[in-house]
């Protein structure tokens, strides 16, 4: 059964620096990997899709790699800024019919001003 | 805009009182999901859509009923609701299964007295 970690599971950090958030994951059988965004009381934001073929993905200050022999991903946050803080989520999309989205359970950023 | 409608925000009800939750989506996107979202069990999949007239269950469907009559509308409905069934409730689309990124909705906090 496919299970997803993420480490850590909260992170504070001054603004400015440049910090990473990690995904793993226990099956490489994955179509693609997502990270999410999520505000307090909101929806999930999507910030990158990788997929499974792909090494990396890159958004303005956002850059999110792959390396699904090991099962990991790496959310990269460059110039962080205090409207970076949120709680950040990853899921992978296992192959095969019918297979349900499995969701990391998050690591709560916070850039402080 | 393109986005993921649902409907409403907040709701209070008592057990046993049926109860539908609607989700609505304008990107004619194909595929659509319910989750779940409780403190230290992250998100979980409820119910799945790959398309109309074809729905299917996801981790955690005891309690719940989808259909897919037409191609933007996705309601949830709980039949007779429990006190466990209290929690913050996501809709997301995507345009296919395989290949695209996961839209979220801002989610219904659903309280069971």
């Amino acid at each position: 059964k496919q299970e997803v970690t993420q480490i850590p599971a909260a992170l504070s950090v001054p603004e400015g620096e440049n910090l990473v958030l990690n995904c793993s994951f226990t099956d490489s059988a994955i179509y693609n990997l997502q990270w999410f965004r999520q505000d307090p009381g909101k929806g999930l934001t999507s910030l990158l899709l990788i997929q499974s073929s792909q090494r990396e993905q890159t958004s303005g200050r956002l850059n999110a790699s792959l390396d699904k022999s090991s099962g990991r991903s790496t959310l990269y946050i460059a110039a962080s800024q205090p409207g970076d803080s949120a709680t950040y989520l990853c899921a992978v999309r296992p192959l095969g019919y019918g297979q349900n989205f499995v969701f990391g359970p998050g690591t709560r950023l916070s850039v402080l001003p | 805009e393109a986005q993921v409608t649902q409907n409403p925000r907040y709701l209070i009800t008592v057990t046993g009182k049926k109860l539908t939750v609607t989700c609505s989506q304008n990107m004619n996107h194909e595929y659509m999901s319910w989750y779940r979202q409780d403190p230290g069990l992250g998100l979980r999949q409820i119910y799945y859509s790959m398309n109309v007239e074809v729905t299917d269950k996801g981790d955690v469907p005891e309690g719940y009923k989808v259909s897919r009559k037409e191609k933007r509308n996705f309601p949830l409905i709980l039949e007779s609701p429990s006190p466990n069934q209290t929690s913050l409730y996501f809709c997301a689309s995507g345009q296919g299964y395989y290949n695209s990124p996961l839209h979220f909705g801002n989610g219904t906090r659903l309280t069971v007295t």
